[in-house]
């Protein structure tokens, strides 16, 4: 089974600052999906940003970016000149690509972004 | 544009009461799923369905049951509550095609007594 690993629990940054999140994820899975969710104080769960593993290329989503390392199997979340809307748990998940019905998620980081 | 709804929003229950969460989504999406999430484990997967009328269990299915009468809606019920099961629950729903990203109802937030 496939699990994902974010060993921050809890991070802060200051407003206009840079912050990169961890994620790390065991598989014998060649192709599949990650994905970035951020779940604010409201509980709604919003996709930040999305990687194929096919694709060489680092996904961006204007201040969102990731750094995806398929062979150390790492997929971080960059986030550039930090907002107070930032602030919000973020989770990793992973999917086959095969099977839309075994995403898995990490625990979560909870970011703070400080005035 | 309402997307994913998820019906109620709030309960309590005292333990071995029954009670149904609603789950309704006008994407038309063949896929949706049932997650529950707890504090320091992220969201795990309880339920999915990939279409109407078609059930399966995910990660933790115990004392947990679904139905999908319809393409839109999505139910899960709770025979016999235990207080293991207070959590957040979440539905969300995706389409066919691996690479879509599943779509998130705002959660219910489920609390035994």
């Amino acid at each position: 089974a496939q699990t994902v690993t974010q060993s921050q629990p809890e991070m802060s940054v200051q407003e206009a600052e840079t912050v990169t999140l961890s994620c790390t994820y065991d598989t014998s899975e060649n192709n599949y999906y990650l994905f970035w969710y951020k779940q604010p104080p409201s509980r709604q769960m919003i996709l930040v940003i999305r990687q194929e593993a096919y694709k060489q290329q680092n996904a961006t989503e204007n201040r969102f970016s990731v750094n995806f390392q398929k062979a150390a199997k790492s997929f971080s979340l960059k986030i550039s000149d930090s907002q107070l809307g930032d602030t919000a748990m973020y989770f990793c998940a992973f999917m086959k690509s095969y099977n839309n019905n075994d995403m898995r998620f990490g625990a979560g980081t909870r970011l703070t972004v400080k005035p | 544009n309402a997307g994913v709804t998820q019906t109620p929003k709030f309960r309590v229950l005292k333990t071995g009461q029954s009670m149904t969460l609603l789950c309704a989504q006008d994407m038309n999406h063949e896929y949706m799923y049932w997650y529950r999430q707890d504090p320091g484990m992220g969201l795990r997967l309880i339920h999915y369905s990939v279409g109407e009328g078609t059930t399966a269990k995910g990660e933790v299915p115990d004392g947990y049951n679904v139905s999908r009468l319809k393409k839109q809606n999505f139910l899960l019920g709770l025979e016999s509550a235990a207080p293991s099961q207070t959590s957040v629950y979440f539905c969300a729903t995706t389409g066919v095609f691996g690479n879509q990203p599943q779509h998130f109802g705002d959660g219910t937030r489920l609390s035994i007594l």
